[in-house]
C-alpha cells in the first residue's frame, strides 16, 4: 500500500522568507501523481502544485516550487517570499493515475504559520 | 460553476441516529471519494467509486455505507452514528487521465458532523 509521510507537524516562517516543507512517500509504481494541497481556516482544499512522476522537471507555480527526487521518493515544497496568506495546513498527497487503485493518499499534514 | 457540492454542511446527531451525506458533482467525473478529516490524522479515505454503480472500501470503511446510483451523486450513510464518527467529511471527484484529467481531485467544502 502507498504511504505518505510528513514528519514535521508544524513550521514557522518569517514573512518574505523562504520555507521548505518535507514529504516522503512509498510506492512500487513508476507512474503516479504527487500533489501539495493547502487548507486554510476556511477548510477548503486548494491545489497548490502537481507533479507527474514521469516528468523529470520540477513543477513550479509562481512562488511555489517542488524538489521531486523520484529515486529517493521525496517531494518537498518550497514557498518563496512567504506571505501572511500562506498560513495554512499543507498536505502532501500521492495518487496512482487510473483504475481501481486511483485514490488519493494523504500525509498527516503540516501547519505553517507566517510571522509578520 | 458548482463543482462539488456537499449537503448538509453541518449536522448534529445523537448516538444511534442515522443520516445521509449527499455529494453532487457537475463535471461528469467517473471517480468519486469520501474522506474524513480528524486532527493529527490528515484525510483518510472511507469509500470510493470508480464509476456509476460501483463502490469500494477505503482505509476506514467501518460504520459507513455508500451508494452511487447516478454518476453525478455519491451518498455516504451512517446507519447508527457513534461519537467516534464526529469528524469533518469531504467529498471529492476526478476524471481519468484518458479523458483529459490532470490527476487532481476536486473537493467539496466539507461537512462537519457531531455525534453526541
Amino acid at each position: 500500500a502507498q504511504t505518505v509521510t510528513q514528519s514535521q507537524p508544524e513550521m514557522s516562517v518569517q514573512e518574505a522568507e523562504t520555507v521548505t516543507l518535507s514529504c516522503t512517500y512509498d510506492t512500487s509504481e513508476s507512474d503516479y501523481y504527487l500533489f501539495w494541497y493547502k487548507q486554510p481556516p476556511s477548510r477548503q482544499m486548494i491545489l497548490v502544485i502537481r507533479q507527474e512522476a514521469y516528468k523529470q522537471q520540477n513543477a513550479t507555480e509562481n512562488r511555489f516550487s517542488v524538489n521531486f527526487q523520484k529515486a529517493a521518493k521525496s517531494f518537498s515544497l518550497k514557498i518563496s517570499d512567504s506571505q501572511l496568506g500562506d498560513a495554512a495546513m499543507y498536505f502532501c498527497a500521492y495518487r496512482f493515475p487510473t483504475g481501481a487503485n486511483s485514490k488519493l493518499t494523504f500525509g498527516k499534514g503540516i501547519t505553517l504559520s507566517v510571522r509578520p | 460553476n458548482a463543482g462539488v457540492t456537499q449537503t448538509p454542511k453541518f449536522r448534529v446527531l445523537k448516538t444511534g441516529q442515522s443520516m445521509t451525506l449527499l455529494c453532487a458533482q457537475d463535471m461528469n467525473h467517473e471517480y468519486m471519494y469520501w474522506y474524513r478529516q480528524d486532527p493529527g490524522m490528515g484525510l483518510r479515505l472511507i469509500h470510493y467509486s470508480v464509476g456509476e454503480g460501483t463502490t469500494a472500501k477505503g482505509e476506514v470503511p467501518d460504520g459507513y455505507n455508500v451508494s452511487r446510483l447516478k454518476k453525478q451523486n455519491f451518498l455516504l450513510g451512517l446507519e447508527s452514528a457513534a461519537p467516534s464518527q464526529t469528524s469533518v467529511y469531504f467529498c471529492a471527484s476526478t476524471t481519468a487521465r484518458g479523458r483529459g484529467g490532470t490527476g487532481e481531485l476536486f473537493f467539496g467544502e466539507g461537512s462537519r458532523l457531531t455525534v453526541l
